[in-house]
């Protein structure tokens, strides 16, 4: 298997202010990194690619200006929440592909705007 | 439709019992099927790749169905803390995996 962590596991802040995620390949390299987002009974919806050097991918209707996705070195992609209000409250999920073995998972941000 | 679509259940089933999903895709140019197991309130993780001719994993087998295009995951003799929802993933070409809703499944004493 493979190892993904992710920064912090929880966090709990005021509307407008900004939150940052990090999302760590531990034993392996990664140029691709995928951020999700999962709200309560439903399913894993894809936010964006993360490509090292590069500019990130976003899905149709995903903001970019909002989502600020950095991915500084094949080990770590960052995912910045800016402004954030009550309905970007969700578990936000990160991956990274590890050839062969499949894609693994961090074990998520849970992000609670009041 | 969806590009990946399960049932949600739940399925309750007694210990020991045998259990079946299924995962319809729409796209027939996919290349790769996954089912992942996610635990409430935690990351998913992979349960097993499924291959064309199909695989097993101890009590866990899966299978492909190209021509109808769906996949399945069977469950023998289950076991309480087999209690999870139940995600198949699918991609194309790319490194994407589309996921199911997933199917909740209660296995109960």
């Amino acid at each position: 298997g493979a190892v993904v962590s992710q920064h912090p596991s929880r966090v709990i802040c005021k509307s407008g202010t900004s939150v940052k995620i990090e999302c760590r390949s531990l034993d392996f390299q990664a140029t691709t990194m995928f951020w999700y987002r999962q709200f309560p009974k439903q399913s894993l919806m894809l936010m964006a690619t993360s490509n090292e050097g590069s500019k990130a991918t976003y899905e149709q209707g995903v903001e970019k200006d909002k989502f600020l996705i950095n991915h500084a070195s094949l080990t770590l992609s960052t995912l910045t929440v800016t402004s954030a209000h009550p309905e970007d409250s969700s578990f936000y999920i990160c991956s990274a592909p590890n050839p062969g073995l499949g894609e693994f998972f961090g074990p998520g941000t849970r992000l609670t705007v009041l | 439709r969806k590009e990946v679509e399960q049932d949600p259940g739940p399925f309750n089933v007694p210990e020991g019992a045998t259990v079946a999903f299924n995962c319809t895709y729409s796209n027939s140019a996919s290349q790769s099927f996954f089912w992942y197991r996610q635990d409430c309130r935690k990351e998913p993780k992979l349960l097993m790749s499924v291959y064309s001719s199909g695989n097993e994993d101890g009590r866990f087998t899966a299978q492909l169905n190209r021509a109808s295009q769906y996949i399945s995951l069977l469950i023998r003799d289950s076991k309480l803390s087999d209690s999870a929802t139940y995600l198949c993933a699918v991609n194309t070409n790319t490194d994407k995996l589309i996921f199911g809703t997933g199917t909740r499944l209660q296995v109960f004493p």
